[in-house]
């Protein structure tokens, strides 16, 4: 099966710096990869998708890396702001499955 | 536009029990799934619906069990309720089914005592 991994439970950074949040998966037929953002109180928001034939994509302020070669990916968030802290997940999905697989996420504090 | 309702927001239930969660996703999704969340696992799949039909099923027991009805609202249902069942359970509906932008309700909120 799927399994998702961040690799930070906690990351603090200084506001206007840039954050990287990183995640790792198993499964090499993963062709399908979404960050979400998961503030207290509310449900997962989607922030950017990457597809397994993309190695990079960008959004605003926010840019996602895909390295199939090691099962990686990151999120950077450039100029952290106060509104940024919140729990970010990972999720992927594999080739002929819809299932999403959820990281257990990572805790991100900005410091004013 | 109004986004995933789920109802009710909270809910306290005793171990033995049994639960229905519902969730009316937004207007013209037709795709629900539901995802349980707890501080050890995080967000685990529970199953996916699309027109009033389960396409796909997580690695829950039996007790947890859903549907969809014509109008794309979802329910799911637990049985015989846990300790361990108690969580946050978040419902996301997306346009089509395996459509990857799913948007997230904020939750059902359940404390099984």
């Amino acid at each position: 099966g799927e399994s998702v991994g961040l690799h930070l439970p906690t990351l603090s950074v200084q506001e206007g710096d840039n954050s990287i949040i990183n995640c790792a998966y198993s499964n090499s037929a993963s062709d399908y990869f979404i960050w979400y953002k998961q503030e207290s109180g509310k449900g997962p928001q989607f922030i950017i998708d990457i597809r397994s034939n993309m190695d990079k994509r960008q959004g605003q302020r926010v840019t996602v890396l895909l390295n199939k070669t090691v099962k990686h990916l990151s999120l950077q968030i450039a100029a952290t702001q106060p509104g940024d802290s919140a729990v970010y997940f990972c999720a992927a999905r594999r080739a002929g499955s819809y299932q999403l697989t959820f990281g257990k996420g990572t805790k991100l504090s900005v410091i004013p | 536009k109004a986004g995933v309702t789920q109802t009710p927001r909270y809910l306290i239930k005793t171990r033995g029990q049994q639960v229905t969660l519902s969730c009316s996703p937004i207007s013209g999704h037709r795709s629900v799934s539901w995802y349980q969340q707890t501080p050890g696992q995080g967000l685990q799949f529970l199953f996916e619906y699309f027109s009033e039909t389960q396409r796909n099923k997580g690695n829950f027991p039996g007790r947890f069990s859903g549907r969809q009805f014509s109008n794309s609202r979802s329910e799911m249902n637990v049985s015989t309720l846990e300790l361990g069942d108690s969580a946050l359970y978040l419902c996301a509906s997306s346009l089509a089914l395996g459509n990857t932008e799913a948007f997230f309700g904020q939750g059902t909120r359940l404390t099984v005592v």
